[in-house]
């Protein structure tokens, strides 16, 4: 079973405003990633914020982890309408850095 | 430089019969992980290679196996196909097992009928 739930499930804005995206999850991690996916294809990695980060920034992307509570959040700023997609965040623990998803966000960002 | 190159893009199979789904690593990645994503789910991590051998594996049913050639490529292998089985497989590359992040496929979109 999946150990990562994203909140909300779907989320509709128009452009220019914030979209925040949330994950969370159940045990100890050796990092969190975040990725981006377009109509069913393949995934893209856009942030990895290892357990000792509180916060990281790509472009118009942030992250943050709270390990205390077992979440993370990432914040995308001005969204366009080619942020439309489906986030994903992994969890990734263990030795062999097995990633677990979450059942994604679906964010529309309408023009 | 290439990124992760997965090969076929879509096939149709009938239940019973067996398949199999490539995957070339980007440039310099040591490992190969494959992952089943179902339709409006996220992807269930399969197993992962690295040096030749089957590293770690998740809750899929020996039906499900797979290979990694010295170059680094790697095969999934799917037999006596169910039609649960159709979804979209992802290849995921990486260096020393994932230590630095993945490098994601386009993926394999397998129908079973």
């Amino acid at each position: 079973s999946q150990q990562g739930e994203e909140d909300p499930q779907a989320l509709s804005i128009q452009e220019g405003e914030n979209a925040t995206m949330n994950c969370s999850y159940k045990t100890s991690i050796n990092n969190l990633q975040w990725y981006r996916q377009n109509s069913g294809r393949g995934l893209v990695h856009l942030i990895l914020i290892r357990s000792n980060e509180r916060e990281k920034h790509s472009g118009r992307l942030r992250v943050t982890l709270d390990t205390s509570k077992k979440s993370s959040s990432l914040l995308i700023t001005a969204s366009r309408a080619a942020d439309t997609a489906s986030y994903f965040c992994a969890r990734c623990s263990g030795g062999y850095n097995k990633l677990i998803f979450g059942a994604g966000t679906r964010l529309a960002v309408h023009p | 430089d290439a990124g992760v190159t997965q090969s076929p893009t879509h096939l149709i199979k009938t239940r019973g019969q067996q398949v199999t789904l490539r995957c070339s690593p980007k440039s310099g990645h040591d490992t190969v992980s494959w992952y089943q994503q179902a339709l409006g789910q996220g992807p269930q991590f399969i197993f992962q290679y690295y040096e030749e051998e089957e590293r770690q594996r998740g809750n899929f049913p020996d039906r499900f196996s797979g290979h990694q050639f010295p170059n680094y490529s790697s095969e999934l292998n799917v037999n006596a196909l169910l039609l649960g089985d159709s979804a979209l497989y992802l290849c995921a590359s990486s260096l020393r097992q994932g230590a630095y992040g993945y490098t994601f496929g386009s993926g394999t979109r397998l129908t079973v009928v």
